[in-house]
């Protein structure tokens, strides 16, 4: 169980705007940035937005992040087949020591 | 260009150890901390393990804490975990990632390596 709350699957077809979510609590998203990566089985996870709504160079920008309190979004307008993957979201947790907290995964599939 | 390259993982058996290596290169590899990130068969990610850019400074996940051992050589560019007493449920891909500062603690992973698959298995 992991201890961020993602949807298991999203889907849409190209050209349209999909969003997906990630749900945590006041010791991670509601007190820290968020993070989003992108991961195709087999490739290394690429980061895609970090301090929730900052994109690294070479992002497009179809790719966006917002957070509200506790929660936070990723947003992918203008689908491309090549969205097809598999996405996490991640944020810092400040319980007892602190560490790094993953949501479970959103497999995004482009129909 | 950053790079990272994860070695070390295979077959072992429960109770069994087992090194993981991750040779980097592309940056200045001391200035930065380093983490260990594993994915279960099926399911999420999960932070494992993280070190310092001098090495001095390491944390674990409950999970694996007094199991796994977290080092580094910034002579060699190489990150490694010494994993001991290994279970059914370290069955995963590890995953090395770059931090984007020289500590782990909320800074966030920037650039992460292919993988190396460990099964743990009798």
């Amino acid at each position: 169980q992991s201890v961020l709350t993602q949807s298991p699957s999203a889907s849409g077809t190209p050209g349209q705007r999909v969003t997906i979510s990630c749900s945590g609590s006041s010791s991670n998203i509601g007190s820290n940035y968020v993070y989003w990566y992108q991961h195709l089985p087999g490739t290394a996870p690429k980061l895609l937005i970090y301090e929730n709504n900052q994109r690294p160079s070479g992002v497009p920008d179809r790719f966006s992040g917002s957070k509200s309190d506790t929660s936070a979004s990723l947003a992918i307008s203008g689908l491309r087949s090549e969205d097809e993957a598999d996405y996490y979201c991640a944020a810092w947790d400040d319980t007892l020591s602190g560490l790094w907290v993953f949501g479970g995964g959103t497999k995004l599939t482009v129909l | 260009e950053v790079q990272l390259l994860g070695s070390g993982g295979g077959l072992v058996q429960p109770g069994g150890s087992l090194r993981l290596s991750c040779a980097a290169s592309g940056f200045t590899f001391t200035n930065y901390a380093m983490s260990w990130i594993r994915q279960a068969p099926g399911k999420g990610l999960e932070w494992v393990s993280g070190i310092s850019g001098p090495g001095g400074t390491t944390d674990y996940a409950d999970s694996v804490k007094g199991r796994f051992t977290i080092s580094r050589d910034n002579s060699k560019n190489t990150l490694y975990l010494q994993m001991t007493n290994l279970r059914a449920d370290d069955t995963a891909i590890y995953y090395c990632a770059k931090v984007s500062a020289v500590v782990v603690a909320a800074h966030h992973h920037d650039y992460w390596g292919q993988g190396t698959l460990v099964t743990v298995s009798s």
